[in-house]
Parts: structure tokens; sequence; C-alpha cells
């Protein structure tokens, strides 16, 4: 399957602060991008869907202006996670897929990004 | 409100049994099944997708569909400790955004030596 990257892995910061994680497809170009939250215990929640060269597509529930998406190339899109607070410690996995796997519905996973927040 | 469910588990086999798991979706219309294993800590990692009714095998592992019953499972042959996971069963969400998938809370399995 194809290989998705995600840095950093594991990530403690200090309320208040912005913290930024970036999800690579390696060998093929994504189109899509997407990012998912899961808390302990919990399952995986889409939070936004990232689209090469335009804005992302939030979830309900999910503020845009505190998790910033920017997916600027066909292999990297970020995640940002602004003014981060103790309630937004999880586990942050970033999955992608080309145009010709989408109706397959074939997501490959990055390894995912933990954030605690102090 | 489209629904993924599993029962949590967890789920305990000795090895060398056979494994299985069941899923259910509140979504008729949708097409696109998968079943992936998470290990403690880790991102999740695809095991079986099924788009038809009936069944599918891939080594140890077969996923059977039935889209009349809404619902989707996992048997797992010869488990072995390895097999020790959260098993996610995912189902991709047509209404939402495009290819975006709707996992439940996944059965934790523990096959004991």
């Amino acid at each position: 399957g194809a290989v998705v990257s995600q840095h950093p892995s594991w990530v403690i910061c200090k309320s208040g602060t912005s913290v930024k994680i970036e999800c690579r497809s390696l060998d093929f170009q994504a189109t899509t991008m997407f990012w998912y939250r899961q808390f302990p215990k919990q399952s995986l929640m889409l939070m936004a869907t990232s689209n090469e060269g335009s804005k992302a597509t939030y979830e309900q529930g999910v503020e845009k202006d505190k998790f910033l998406i920017n997916h600027a190339s066909l292999t990297l899109s970020t995640l940002t996670v602004t003014s981060a607070h103790p309630e937004d410690s999880s586990f942050y996995i970033c999955s992608a897929t080309t145009g010709d796997r989408e109706e397959t519905g074939e997501l490959f996973f990055g390894e995912g990004s933990r954030l605690t927040v102090l | 409100q489209k629904e993924v469910e599993q029962n949590s588990g967890p789920l305990s086999v000795p090895e060398g049994a056979i494994a299985s798991l069941n899923c259910t979706y509140s979504d008729r219309v949708s097409q696109s099944f998968f079943w992936y294993r998470q290990y403690s800590g880790k991102s999740p990692e695809l095991i079986m997708s099924i788009y038809s009714n009936g069944d599918k095998e891939d080594g140890r592992f077969t996923a059977q569909l039935n889209k009349a019953s809404q619902y989707v499972s996992l048997l797992i042959r010869d488990s072995q400790p390895s097999d020790s996971a959260t098993y996610l069963c995912a189902v991709r969400n047509y209404g939402g955004s495009q290819g975006n998938l709707i996992f439940g809370k996944g059965t934790k399995l523990s096959v004991k030596p």
C-alpha cells in the first residue's frame, strides 16, 4: 500500500501555544487528505477534508479557526492546532487517498501524532 | 446521524480458535466497508475491504457482508497472539466529505496463548 508519514509522533506543549503536525504522502500524490482525531477508547472522528490547492472542509463541530489546515502541495498537508488547551490533547491521524482510490474509499493512514497539552 | 456499531469487547479467544467480529451500520445506501486493525498507540492498518454481499477471503481473514441486514463481519481463523488488537469497522460515508469513513468504536480482541 501507499505510504503516509506524519511528524511529529509525539508532542507536548504548554496551554496557549500552537502546534503544527505534518502529513506527507511519500510514494504517491494525494489529491485529498483527511485529518482524524481519536480520544482514548473512542473511535476515529473525521475533523476535516483537505484538498490540494483549496480550502479544507471541516466537519460539524470542528472549529476551523482553531484547527488550521493547509494542503499546499500534492504530497503535504499540515494541521496547526492554535492556542492549544488540555482538552485538545488527543491522537491526531492523517490519511490520504489519490483520486483513483476514492471509489474504493481505501485510505492510507499516517502513523499518528499524539498531542499532550499541559 | 450515520452510525457504525460494534461490540466493544473485550473478545477473548484461545490461540488457534476462530475469532468472530461483528458490525452493523445505519446508512442503507453504504457500499464500501472496511476492517482496520489498530494496535495500542498506533494508527489503523487496513485488513480487508468488501463491497459486495457474501464472503471475501484473504489468508486467515474472511469478511462477510449482508447489505439487507446492514451487517458486516470479520472472521479470523487460527487466531494468533499477534492478532490481539482493536478491530475497527468502517463504512464509507457517501453523504459527507468525499471519500471519508465512519468508524465504529472498535472491538478489542485478545488471543490467549
